[in-house]
């Protein structure tokens, strides 16, 4: 979809390991973002990036961190993961800011035991 | 900072049947918008956007969105709608200068046949 992949498409670990998801993107955009879906919170900002090593906090920060050594890939970890970070992850990438929209990877879903 | 509301979780149409999904903003200057698209189990997918101008924009798969800026609004609407409609439909605002969009919570349409 638009030069964008996510690994893995689906993952269960349990509480208390460390877990990375992993965005790839060919397009060579700019501005890549972690947002988490949820039944009645729609999407949720996790993290962004505006470059490479470039990086900033979203709404729902807390637990997560991010790496972005390479334009093409935005890596996303979860240091100890817990069952309340249950969800879906989809990352998206933008050429300029956001004025051109979002294109979106497929999602990653992951099940905290 | 912007946020955005829709009002309706869930609706139900008829196929054929004229279709308005709403969304209201909150933001202090003249806002970006969007609506995008999510079929079960796939990423999201840019429907339109409006920057300036024309407040009746045009996207893809028949949809368009009225901006009105003395309700604070961007329905979303579908005079005939087909069954591939069915979908969770996601409104989301950008600020200017911000690098990030924020998204409502989602309205889930249901076709019946």
């Amino acid at each position: 979809d638009a030069g964008i992949t996510q690994s893995p498409r689906h993952k269960v670990t349990e509480t208390g390991t460390p877990v990375t998801l992993r965005c790839h993107q060919t397009e060579n955009h700019r501005y890549m973002y972690w947002y988490r879906q949820d039944p009645g919170h729609g999407l949720r900002l996790i993290h962004y990036s505006y470059g490479v090593k470039d990086t900033d906090k979203g709404e729902v920060s807390d637990g997560y961190s991010v790496s972005r050594s390479k334009t093409e890939d935005f890596l996303l970890t979860l240091e100890s993961a817990t069952s309340s970070q249950t969800s879906v992850y989809f990352c998206a990438i933008s050429e300029k800011q956001y004025n051109y929209g979002y294109t979106f990877g497929s999602g990653t879903r992951l099940t905290v035991v | 900072a912007q946020s955005v509301t829709q009002p309706d979780i869930h609706i139900t149409v008829s196929e054929g049947a004229s279709l308005e999904l709403r969304c209201n903003y909150s933001y202090g200057a003249t806002p970006y918008l969007f609506w995008y698209v999510q079929s079960p189990g796939q990423g999201l997918q840019l429907l339109l956007k409006y920057f300036s101008g024309d407040t009746l924009v045009q996207g893809i798969k028949g949809f368009e969105a009225e901006f009105k800026r003395s309700q604070s609004s961007f329905n979303l609407r579908k005079p005939s709608v087909h069954w591939s409609d069915a979908a969770e439909y996601f409104c989301a605002v950008g600020a200017q200068g911000a690098q990030k969009l924020v998204f409502g919570q989602g309205t889930r349409l249901t076709i019946n046949p």
